[in-house]
């Protein structure tokens, strides 16, 4: 079946840099858009940006541009979120999401990871 | 950037009554690709309605969308104790893909 499985959580301290992984099964990799959405506790929903598996363009929210890089590894079917100069207001759960149709990023996001809680800590 | 704003932020019903939540964009939402997804605490959020009153596949018939161009609805009836969760806007016309804040629904 379709799934996305993401890395497990993750204790970092302010200043330094993380990358979180988010592993593609159940469908072929490069026909569809791949995008991180975070979520701090209690709070909602925050686009963090876009990759596109087959050439590994890239997208990011304005807020985050300078911090932020997408990668994948097609060989690996695996999506890669880094993020850089963690403050604590970086302390989330990271999701990765599908778009839902094939070479098309203005899409639906139909499945989602389950999602890497990050924790930014002295 | 798109804006976009959800009302109210709590709703409080009871099992078996309507459910009517607004979605209100900042400007004109492009082919009117706005998403509803519902959220279960600790889980990740799931599709619930695409270009605004399309079903995702498995979601019962007792939710349906509406709305264009700015405004936009999502109705469940006959609220069931799973319905009693967080929903979520979205719009994905854009180049950046924005959120509403959410709005919970609560059993009164």
């Amino acid at each position: 079946q379709v799934q996305l499985v993401q890395s497990g959580a993750v204790v970092k301290k302010p200043g330094a840099s993380v990358k979180l992984s988010c592993k593609a099964s159940g469908y072929a990799f490069t026909h569809h858009y791949m995008h991180w959405v975070r979520q701090a506790p209690g709070q909602g929903l925050e686009w963090m940006g876009i990759i596109n598996p087959s050439g590994g363009s890239t997208f990011y929210a304005q807020t985050l541009q300078d911090r932020v890089t997408m990668t994948r590894d097609t060989s690996t079917t695996s999506v890669y979120l880094e993020l850089t100069s963690l403050k604590s207001e970086d302390t989330a759960v990271y999701f990765c999401a599908r778009a839902s149709s094939r070479g098309w990023p203005n899409d639906p996001f139909d499945v989602w990871g389950q999602g890497t809680m990050l924790v930014v800590s002295s | 950037e798109i804006v976009l704003t959800q009302s109210p932020g709590t709703l409080s019903l009871s099992p078996g009554e309507r459910a009517t939540l607004s979605c209100r964009a900042s400007q004109n939402v492009t082919g009117d690709s706005l998403a509803w997804y519902q959220q279960n605490p600790g889980q990740a959020p799931r599709l619930l309605m695409y270009g605004a009153s399309k079903r995702a596949t498995g979601v019962p018939d007792r939710f349906s969308g509406g709305g264009s161009g700015t405004d936009f609805t999502l109705t469940i009836n006959r609220l069931e104790p799973a319905d009693f969760v967080v929903y979520y806007c979205q719009q994905y016309g854009s180049s950046s893909f924005t959120f509403g804040p959410g709005t919970r629904v609560d059993i009164k």
